[in-house]
Parts: structure tokens; C-alpha cells; sequence
């Protein structure tokens, strides 16, 4: 069966620090993937998405990046943390673009 | 672009009284609908979907009707519980778009 890893569970960064926050998937082979973040009162923001190795549409400009290394690992990161960066961090995958999406259990990071 | 609303929260209910959280969206094309769930701490996960008009999407006592000629995806159970506390989020997606969610409705059951 697919399984969906996130970690860290949890994360207090200081303004300024790098982040980088890994999600891998198991089970399935090319799976579209995506980071989601869910701030306070705002619902759930997409990030990126990644269709295959390589490949990153970015939704939302700022100061976060997303790589895809490996088929079935997706990479949030940050250079430099803001505290507007606070937020859990979702990632998801799917068979295709046109769909339901599976989730992982979340990261919640707090910028300091 | 596509777009969901849903109604604000919070909704705080009684056990076993009768749930409606609205849902209406905006979109080009013929998208599929979710209605997803998060409980307190966790990520999310999908409570039920339907992916044509008319369809009735079905799970856990909850339901949801494609309604297209409103452009509406309502999220209804008639008996709420204790453990259903949680925020739901409507989501669509449509052609080769991600998802797109609302902004979420927490409930609140007491007993």
C-alpha cells in the first residue's frame, strides 16, 4: 500500500535560519507531489507541485524553493526564514493532477 | 480562476443534531469535488467526493450532492457526534489543476 512520510512533526526556527522540511512517498512510482500551507485563517495555500524529477511549478512567490531529487521525495526549503513563514506545511501526492490527493501528517514550523 | 467559498466559521452543535457546512464554486470546465476532513494535530484527510453532476458522494453518515446548476457541493449529516469536532475543507480540481481548497469550517460537537 502508498504510505506518505513528512518530518519533521514539528519545528521552532529563529528568523533568518535555513529550513528545509523532506517529504517521501512509498508504494507508487511517479506520483505527482505537492507543497500545501495552512496558516492561521487562511485556509490552505498551494505552494508547489512537481509532476516529475525536476519538474517544480511554483504558485506563490516568496522566499521558499521546492526540489524533487529522487522520483518519490519532495523538498520544501528556505534560504532565510521570515516569520510570515509560520504555518503547518502539508505535503500530498497523487496518481494525477485530476483527482483526490493523499496527505501527510503535516510539519508545524514556528519562525521565532 | 477556479475558486471554492465556503461558509464561515466556527459551527458549534449539540450531539446528534443536523450538520449543513455550504460549499459553492467557481471553475471552467466539468471539476471533481472533495470534501476533506483534519482533526485537531493531523493532516488531511478525504471524507468523500463526487466527480460528475449529480453524484452523491457518501462516508461516515456524511453527503454531499454535485449540484451544478448552482455550482454547489453542500456537506450534510443528520446525527453529528462528539468525535466529528474537526475543520472540513471543500476542494475542487478541474482539467490538470491542483486542488483548490476553501478556506475550511471548523466544528465543534458538544455533548
Amino acid at each position: 500500500s502508498q504510505t506518505i512520510h513528512q518530518w519533521p512533526a514539528t519545528l521552532v526556527q529563529p528568523v533568518g535560519s535555513p529550513l528545509s522540511l523532506e517529504c517521501t512517498v512509498e508504494g507508487t512510482s511517479n506520483p505527482n507531489l505537492y507543497w500545501y500551507r495552512q496558516a492561521a485563517g487562511r485556509g490552505l495555500q498551494l505552494l508547489f507541485y512537481s509532476v516529475g524529477i525536476g519538474q517544480i511549478s511554483s504558485e506563490v512567490p516568496q522566499n521558499l524553493s521546492a526540489s524533487r531529487p529522487q522520483d518519490r521525495q519532495f523538498i520544501l526549503s528556505s534560504k532565510k526564514l521570515l516569520l510570515s513563514d509560520s504555518g503547518f506545511y502539508l505535503c500530498a501526492w497523487s496518481v494525477q493532477t485530476y483527482g483526490g490527493y493523499t496527505f501527510g501528517s503535516g510539519t508545524r514550523l514556528t519562525v521565532v | 480562476g477556479d475558486s471554492v467559498t465556503q461558509m464561515e466559521g466556527p459551527v458549534t452543535l449539540s450531539e446528534e443534531a443536523f450538520l449543513t457546512i455550504n460549499c459553492t464554486y467557481t471553475a471552467t470546465g466539468y471539476p471533481s469535488l472533495f470534501w476533506y476532513v483534519q482533526y485537531p494535530g493531523e493532516g488531511l484527510q478525504l471524507l468523500l467526493k463526487a466527480t460528475k453532476a449529480d453524484d452523491k458522494g457518501s462516508n461516515k453518515g456524511f453527503e454531499a450532492t454535485y449540484r451544478k446548476e448552482t455550482t454547489s457541493f453542500h456537506l450534510e449529516k443528520g446525527s453529528v457526534q462528539v468525535s466529528d469536532s474537526a475543520v472540513y475543507f471543500c476542494a475542487l480540481n478541474s482539467g490538470n489543476t491542483p486542488l483548490v481548497f476553501g478556506k475550511g469550517t471548523r466544528l465543534s460537537v458538544i455533548a
